[in-house]
């Protein structure tokens, strides 16, 4: 197993371009996640999915968007960059047994946007 | 809201010694609290959970204790070795299919 992949490793962008951070897992889970991580700061969720077709908010949704057609895939939209959106993102899948969740990361996606 | 709080930003250490890692939480204890650990430039790796009704947990070199009482978890690194250096990060669960993390605590193994 792959596990969880995400692309691109590095992007630079100017302000106010867009793009998507590609995420993809094969262990079937049906628990997806969208985080960031800035210097010194803990994970902050951008948005999460329980499975294809449904996803919602986390902490921190502003400037973003996700989709979740597959199982597999949960890519993450960036409208408009802001210089505010420079960070490192990560995926997550998990699985939840007997009440307990485990997750999986991805190696995540450094974005700078200049 | 549900917090967790990894007070120590960094822990340097000897290596040989035992690192000891404190987590803290607030409001209701959770069902569970978590361990993962992150090196630079990757994505954190799960590494130990604790259920509320454990009062310890070892894994190899590894123990994690939860003090429902204190509030709070330990995570012990025995015979420690350079290769554990790296940020440890402390998570519960929190609302529905939430998560939350702490900052991290950064360890550095000195040989």
């Amino acid at each position: 197993n792959a596990g969880v992949t995400q692309t691109p490793k590095f992007r630079i962008l100017k302000i106010g371009q867009s793009m998507t951070l590609q995420c993809t897992q094969d262990m079937n889970h049906n628990y997806m996640y969208w985080y960031r991580q800035d210097p010194g700061m803990g994970l902050k969720l951008i948005y999460y999915s329980v499975g294809a077709g449904i996803t919602d908010k986390g902490e921190v949704p502003n400037g973003y968007n996700v989709s979740r057609s597959t199982t597999e895939d949960f890519p993450l939209r960036l409208e408009l960059a802001a210089p505010s959106q420079t960070s490192v993102y990560f995926c997550a899948s998990s699985y939840i047994s007997g009440g307990e969740e485990t997750q999986y990361f991805g190696p995540g996606t450094r974005l700078l946007v200049l | 809201s549900q917090k967790i709080e990894q007070n120590s930003e960094a822990l340097n250490i000897q290596e040989g010694k035992t690192a000891t890692l404190t987590c803290n939480y607030t409001n209701y204890s959770p069902a569970y609290l978590q361990w993962y650990r992150q090196d630079p430039g990757r994505g954190p790796v799960f590494l130990l959970l604790i259920r509320e009704n454990e009062k310890e947990k070892r894994k190899e070199r590894l123990k994690v204790t939860f003090d429902t009482t204190l509030k709070q978890s330990l995570f012990h690194i025995t015979a420690s070795q350079p290769a554990d250096s790296a940020t440890y990060l402390c998570a519960r669960p929190g609302g529905y299919q939430k998560v939350t993390f702490g900052t991290g605590t950064k360890l550095q193994v000195i040989p």
